[in-house]
């Protein structure tokens, strides 16, 4: 059975970099058709998808966060990570990754996203000093 | 403000149906058959209950089921029963710019 599980400091200090990783176990980080994505929530609010990586490297990130994350794979371990720079109070949230099913439109050249069928429990990282 | 526009809150009586809608636009939502539908518990991850707009996971109940039109993606839980009661929410394929998004969530209340 696939499980995700997150990993990470619960406390980043404000302009900081939040660095969290996400182990995959019970299957393959490098199976086809899937992408691995992380998405959070900021407490009591909703969620927010804020990017996700292929095993190659190929990446999707938010629009509204990619020019402060980083997303990166490492098959051998079976981990992918996420980094957030310059982080600020509205960057608490809980955490999550998840496996994202995608497909590949040899058309476009594009993965399209399906849906996210495997979740991390989460984990909740404040940012404060 | 979230891409995806659902009610904030939404209730019924156990054995009562009820309906979240999910409004896009014609660039996710209205473009895609990649609509998915998660439910949330307080404090637990989201589940995927529903996939390419009415397709049920194994394991979901088929109380649940899911529709589009346009623009606007739906969510229908019929026979309500308290262990319902939870947020869910929308989310869509929205293109190789934006990729994915989120509603912002609907809270279901079971009276």
């Amino acid at each position: 059975q696939l499980q995700l599980q997150e990993s990470g400091p619960g406390l980043v200090k404000p302009s900081e970099t939040l660095s969290l990783t996400c182990t995959v176990s019970g299957g393959s980080i490098s199976s086809s058709s899937y992408y691995w994505g992380w998405i959070r929530q900021p407490p009591g609010k909703g969620l927010e998808w804020i990017g996700s990586i292929y095993y190659s490297g190929s990446t999707y990130y938010n629009p509204s966060l990619k020019s402060r994350v980083t997303i990166s794979v490492d098959t051998s371990k079976n981990q992918f990570s996420l980094k957030l720079s310059s982080v600020t109070a509205a960057d608490t949230a809980v955490y999550y990754c998840a496996r994202h099913r995608s497909d590949y439109d040899i058309l476009t050249g594009y993965y399209y996203y399906y849906y996210m069928d495997v979740w991390g429990k989460g984990t909740t990282v404040t940012v404060s000093s | 403000q979230s891409a995806l526009t659902q009610p904030a809150s939404v209730s019924g009586s156990p054995g009562q149906s009820i309906t979240i809608s999910c409004t896009g636009t014609s660039s996710d939502v209205g473009s895609y058959n990649l609509v998915s539908w998660y439910q949330q518990h307080p404090g637990k991850a989201p589940k995927l209950m529903i996939y390419e707009v009415s397709k049920r996971p194994s394991g979901v109940s088929n109380r649940f089921s899911g529709s589009k039109s346009g623009n606007t993606a739906s969510l229908t839980i019929s026979g309500l029963q308290a262990e319902d009661e939870a947020d869910y929410y929308c989310c869509s394929y929205a293109g190789s710019s934006t990729w994915v998004v989120f509603g912002g969530g609907t809270k279901l209340t079971v009276l």
